[in-house]
């Protein structure tokens, strides 16, 4: 089982909001970790958006619109980064991140569709 | 400002050794809690982290890798440097360097070096 989890695919209109999710796998405590959010656009490097590990704990990237946000659920052990008010230039792959025993882990990415 | 610039080879052949160096302007390797990364991505592929060097030489490495990987730095030349043994045609990606801030996250980006491993 892989250590963070991705849908593959979310699709949502302009205007709309867009809760993609990260699960972590069972036994590893979201709680304990900073989620780190990134957008990629094709042919370009990831951007990094954000953190997000509390409330008490959290960062925006530099220059990233405060739309995006992130936040956590619990109950699902997984991390959410929420997109308010979906533009076209939203759409991009997302990918979550945690350092996970010293190394970096990265989810398998979503690729978000606005429509 | 900083920034980030891969440099190496377009195209290894299998099993050769392939060599990245990753240049970097607008910090120091030897700033505190800061460090640099190798990721990858394959073609239509999601993110593959390799490894990672921090500003007090420590090293870590990606453990499905680790057998083949090798990463350095020379701080006076600003430089990283990625070695991975025993190329494969699967390991045809676009490789990256990215700088770890002091919170953990990747801030900065290359803008990244595909390589082919084709004979």
């Amino acid at each position: 089982q892989a250590v963070l989890t991705q849908p593959s695919s979310l699709s949502a209109s302009p205007g709309a909001s867009a809760s993609l999710t990260c699960t972590l796998r069972s036994g590893i405590n979201v709680g304990t970790y900073r989620i780190y959010w990134y957008q990629q656009k094709p042919g370009s490097p990831p951007q990094y958006l954000l953190r997000y590990k509390s409330d008490s704990d959290k960062q925006q990237g530099s220059g990233v619109p405060s739309r995006f946000s992130g936040s956590k659920d619990a109950s699902a052990n997984a991390g959410i980064l929420l997109i308010s008010g979906l533009q076209s230039e939203d759409e991009a792959d997302y990918y979550c991140m945690i350092w996970h025993s010293s190394a970096l882990v990265f989810g398998g990415g979503t690729k978000l569709t606005v429509l | 400002q900083v920034t980030l610039k891969e440099s190496g080879p377009v195209l290894v052949k299998p099993t050769e050794t392939l060599t990245l160096t990753c240049t970097v302007s607008g910090f120091s390797l030897s700033n505190a809690r800061m460090g640099v990364s190798w990721i990858r991505q394959p073609p239509g592929k999601a993110l593959e982290w390799l490894a990672h060097i921090f500003s007090n030489d420590e090293k870590s490495y990606s453990t499905s890798l680790k057998s083949r990987l090798t990463i350095s730095k020379d701080t006076s030349k600003s430089q990283v440097v990625l070695t991975m043994t025993n190329m494969d045609p699967v390991d045809t990606a676009t490789y990256y360097c990215a700088r770890i801030g002091a919170g953990g996250e990747a801030d900065y980006w290359g803008q990244g070096t595909l390589v082919t491993v084709s004979s």
